[in-house]
């Protein structure tokens, strides 16, 4: 069975920063994409990068270059999204979210992190 | 980049209705259209990609159609369990983009 499993809710201050996962399983982690997708009530789904961890491939969003830094650990099928300095508005729910080889549809999510920024 | 548009926002309807919802692309995304169902607290479930396909699991009654610009996707006969969200969203390219989301609720 494919299991996608992120890490738990996160509580933040402004500025701190944060590294959240996604583990995967039941399947071969090394042959197909992981994306990160951000839900907030105002500006719904929108995608913000994506890996391919058997080589590290790696494409972000416009929107959140270089606001995040995606990263995997293929030894231990684990990808990651991760911010430097945190802001208010980086609070969301976030989803990885596994990515076909060749056509990257994003047939199977995580159950989401939320993550709270606040003072 | 390709904007994804639903219609409508919110839907009422009662079990048994046949629904339709609508997405349209900015630009051509060819068949490379998902729909995803949505219901509060989980995560998206795919339901139907490269616009007419049905994922695996997915009960018949939904269904999926057009190419290019314009999308709908069908659900013939709702049951309690519709009751969600809807998303449509196009992988033409990597980025990505989703449609603002369809709220199907119980008339």
């Amino acid at each position: 069975e494919v299991q996608l499993v992120q890490s738990g809710t996160e509580v933040k201050k402004p500025g701190e920063s944060l590294k959240i996962s996604c583990q995967g399983f039941g399947y071969s982690f090394t042959n197909y994409w992981i994306a990160w997708v951000r839900q907030t009530p105002g500006k719904g789904l929108e995608w913000m990068a994506i890996i391919y961890p058997d080589d590290s491939d790696i494409k972000y969003s416009p929107s959140f270059q270089g606001q995040v830094t995606i990263s995997a650990d293929k030894s231990i099928t684990t990808a990651y999204l991760e911010w430097s300095s945190l802001k208010v508005s980086d609070t969301a729910i976030y989803y990885c979210a596994r990515a076909t080889p060749g056509v990257l549809l994003l047939d199977f999510w995580g159950h989401g992190t939320l993550v709270t920024v606040s003072s | 980049d390709i904007q994804m548009t639903q219609s409508p926002s919110t839907l009422s309807a009662s079990v048994g209705d046949r629904v339709t919802i609508t997405c349209r692309a900015s630009q051509s995304v060819n068949t490379w259209l998902a729909w995803y169902q949505q219901k509060p607290g989980k995560a998206p479930k795919l339901l139907i990609f490269k616009a007419s396909t049905l994922q695996s699991g997915v009960p018949s009654r939904f269904s999926g159609s057009g190419s290019g610009t314009e999308f709908t996707l069908t659900i013939s006969s709702l049951q309690p369990d519709d009751f969600a969200t809807y998303y449509c969203q196009q992988y033409n390219t990597y980025e990505y983009s989703f449609g603002q989301g369809t709220k199907l609720e119980i008339k």
